[in-house]
């Protein structure tokens, strides 16, 4: 099955640090692949939907320049949570859709960011 | 943004019970997508709904789209105590690039 790989799982760094989250889709060519954040005992929320080579479209009220989304191939995603501080502690889940296919969004299995 | 709502917000059943949870919505999806996700994974698709009055079933689980495309509705038969961990219910306008709306949640928990 369409596996979605995400690294680092935990990441624990110090305010004023920017840190890179991956995700790639590993037997499957992803064309859109989304990022969402989850806050403890809350749903997903999507943050940016991020399209192979060309820009994020970002939610509302989620700072582009903040959470910068780079999706230079097919089967590779970047969040960089940039110049971070402790209220950017939280989950965060990509997911990735395959391109001409009718299946629903494969997630990863996210990334906790544990700001000091 | 939209959220779905699914009720109830948290369950404590004995093993051995059924579950059943629902999701509702104001506005109408063409697909409903259910999926479990356990304390620091992601979630995992457990079943998809793809017409309206379809009813599913994936083992123990089953799932139903309803026929107003505004609500759904999954089932678990005699629960085990791995049936633990969080149910979301997911509804998507169209496939391709459209974005998942996601419900608020149901936490199961198992009492042995």
């Amino acid at each position: 099955g369409a596996v979605v790989s995400q690294h680092p799982s935990r990441v624990i760094c110090k305010s004023g640090t920017s840190v890179k989250i991956e995700c790639r889709s590993l037997d499957f060519q992803a064309t859109t692949m989304f990022w969402y954040r989850q806050f403890p005992k809350k749903s997903l929320m999507l943050m940016a939907t991020s399209n192979e080579g060309s820009k994020a479209t970002y939610e509302q009220g989620v700072e582009k320049d903040k959470f910068l989304i780079n999706h230079a191939s097919l089967t590779l995603s970047t969040l960089t949570v940039t110049s971070a501080h402790p209220e950017d502690s939280s989950f965060y889940i990509c997911s990735a859709l395959q391109g001409n296919s009718n299946q629903p969004q494969h997630f990863g299995d996210g990334t906790r960011l544990s700001i000091l | 943004g939209q959220q779905l709502n699914q009720s109830p917000q948290s369950m404590f059943i004995q093993e051995g019970e059924d579950v059943s949870m629902n999701c509702t919505s104001s506005s109408i999806f063409n697909t409903w997508l259910w999926y479990k996700q356990e304390p620091g994974e992601g979630p995992v698709l457990l079943i998809a709904l793809y017409k309206a009055g379809e009813l599913t079933s994936n083992g123990r689980l089953t799932a139903q789209f309803g026929i107003t495309r505004k609500d759904s509705f999954l089932n678990i038969s005699a629960s085990i105590p791995s049936d633990v961990g969080i149910y979301f219910c997911a509804g998507l306008h169209n496939f391709g690039n459209e974005k998942l709306t996601f419900g608020t949640g149901t936490r199961l928990t198992i009492i042995p």
